[in-house]
């Protein structure tokens, strides 16, 4: 598609069930980043992949965090038990690879109640 | 680690000139970028330094002085829509490739 695709755009879950996130990147492009954004604040990072190889999770927060690109392409986070504090806006970018140039998709805004 | 600051927030008049702030810290440099973002929508891209000096992108100019660890981001004759939060954002490098550090973000709004 012509940019990141998200889904869903929102997304409200009652504490302790679990989430899938989905990113549809851009086509052909190598890197796919994950990042969570609480209200107020900038996005902070939770993991990376390249192809379909997840090269870098160290933001991911807990291990109830997971995520996964399977066949390079698509990637989806899953968050599982969800707790109150998992309430943000978790947004993903892509890039052609090791290229500056990061498009961001629009995110899914979870609330956790 | 990466330290980023910047202002969360300030006020403008339309058609005025605003200047952004951020220091930041860093272990290695490999430039700093500016974005945009609009209230409920992605971050876009407005620029990235990794020369010292001012780079100019029509009313929106960004500056970077690498010894002292500072960038801004000035916008000339503003606009309502330029009503916005502003990102800025250090890169560093992992396998391969590039996760970004953002500061908390400048919510810039300009007022009639």
């Amino acid at each position: 598609g012509a940019g990141v695709s998200q889904s869903p755009r929102y997304k409200v879950a009652k504490r302790g069930q679990d989430v899938a996130l989905r990113c549809d990147p851009i086509s052909g492009h190598v890197s796919l980043f994950w990042y969570q954004q609480a209200l107020g604040q900038g996005p902070e990072f939770l993991t990376y992949f390249q192809n379909e190889a997840q090269l870098d999770k160290s933001g991911l927060p807990s291990d109830r965090f997971f995520a996964e690109r399977p066949e390079g392409s698509v990637s989806t986070l899953k968050i599982q038990r969800t707790q109150q504090e998992d309430s943000a806006v978790y947004l993903c970018a892509s890039s052609p690879g090791q290229d500056y140039g990061y498009t961001f998709g629009s995110g899914t805004r979870l609330t956790v109640v | 680690g990466q330290n980023i600051d910047q202002p969360t927030e300030m006020t403008a008049t339309e058609g005025a000139i605003v200047q952004i702030n951020c220091t930041y810290q860093t272990s290695g440099f490999n430039g700093l970028f500016w974005y945009q973002q609009h209230a409920g929508e992605a971050p876009t891209f407005l620029s990235y330094n990794v020369l010292d000096g001012l780079e100019e992108k029509g009313r929106f100019s960004s500056f970077l002085s690498r010894s002292k660890g500072y960038s801004y981001l000035l916008l000339k004759e503003l606009q309502m829509k330029d009503s916005a939060s502003y990102l800025c954002a250090a890169p560093i490098l992992t396998g391969g490739g590039n996760k970004l550090t953002f500061g908390t973000g400048t919510q810039l709004k300009v007022e009639l």
